[in-house]
């Protein structure tokens, strides 16, 4: 069974640019969620998709949106990218809600 | 909403030693809680979870304690092991229902000396 596939692996873009990530879950996971992992914050939750809607969001400007599509997979778009946009962003898949499986991130540098 | 904090940040201990990483939330009505291990430049792996109708769950080496009414749970891993070295990340949330958020504290960097 294939895991979580993240795509590009990493990613350099000037600020002020837009930048756009790519998840694929496990087969059979509806639900895909987004965090940010910037160093010494731990995993930040971005946004949660379930069946094609976005179900949650964290305190994240609106600048950073996303949508799932019709086969589960997802892209997360970040806008007007700011330096600080700079971190790993990790996409999970779930099929119970609870366990959380992680692909290896999008590193996305913003200089 | 929920605030997860996470002590040690940082915990170094020697192979065979027994480590220790607690955390506390800040919602009442969480009832699920996972412990994820990061190795680094690897993706965060669920290690072991816990729901509040227990107070205790073990596996191997590594074993979870909740503590409802302070709010509380613990990462307890005994014998450590140099491949034990990683970060691990407490979490909390209400499992279940449209606002559901797992929220994570900010990580503890154990490092187990050879």
């Amino acid at each position: 069974e294939a895991g979580v596939t993240q795509s590009p692996t990493h990613l350099i873009k000037t600020r002020g640019q837009q930048a756009t990530l790519r998840c694929s879950p496990i087969s059979g996971h509806t639900s895909v969620y987004w965090y940010q992992q910037a160093l010494g914050l731990g995993l930040q939750f971005l946004l949660w998709y379930d069946e094609g809607e976005e179900r949650n969001r964290g305190n994240f400007p609106p600048r950073f949106s996303g949508r799932q599509f019709p086969n589960y997979s997802s892209e997360l778009n970040v806008n007007a990218l700011e330096l600080e946009d700079s971190a790993l962003y990790l996409c999970a898949s779930s099929r119970d809600g609870e366990k959380l499986f992680f692909g290896s991130g999008t590193q996305l540098s913003v200089l | 909403g929920e605030n997860v904090e996470q002590h040690p940040s940082t915990l170094s201990v020697q192979e065979g030693d027994s480590a220790v990483i607690k955390c506390t939330y800040s919602d009442s009505a969480s009832n699920y809680f996972p412990w994820y291990k990061q190795e680094l430049g690897k993706r965060p792996q669920l290690i072991i979870d816990i729901r509040s109708n227990v107070g205790e769950k073990k596996d191997q080496r590594i074993a979870v304690t909740l503590n409802k009414t302070a709010k509380h749970f613990s990462l307890h891993i005994t014998e450590t092991q140099p491949e034990d070295s990683a970060v691990y990340f407490c979490a909390a949330s209400r499992s279940g229902g449209s606002n559901y958020k797992l929220t994570f504290g900010k990580g503890t960097l154990l490092t187990v000396n050879p």
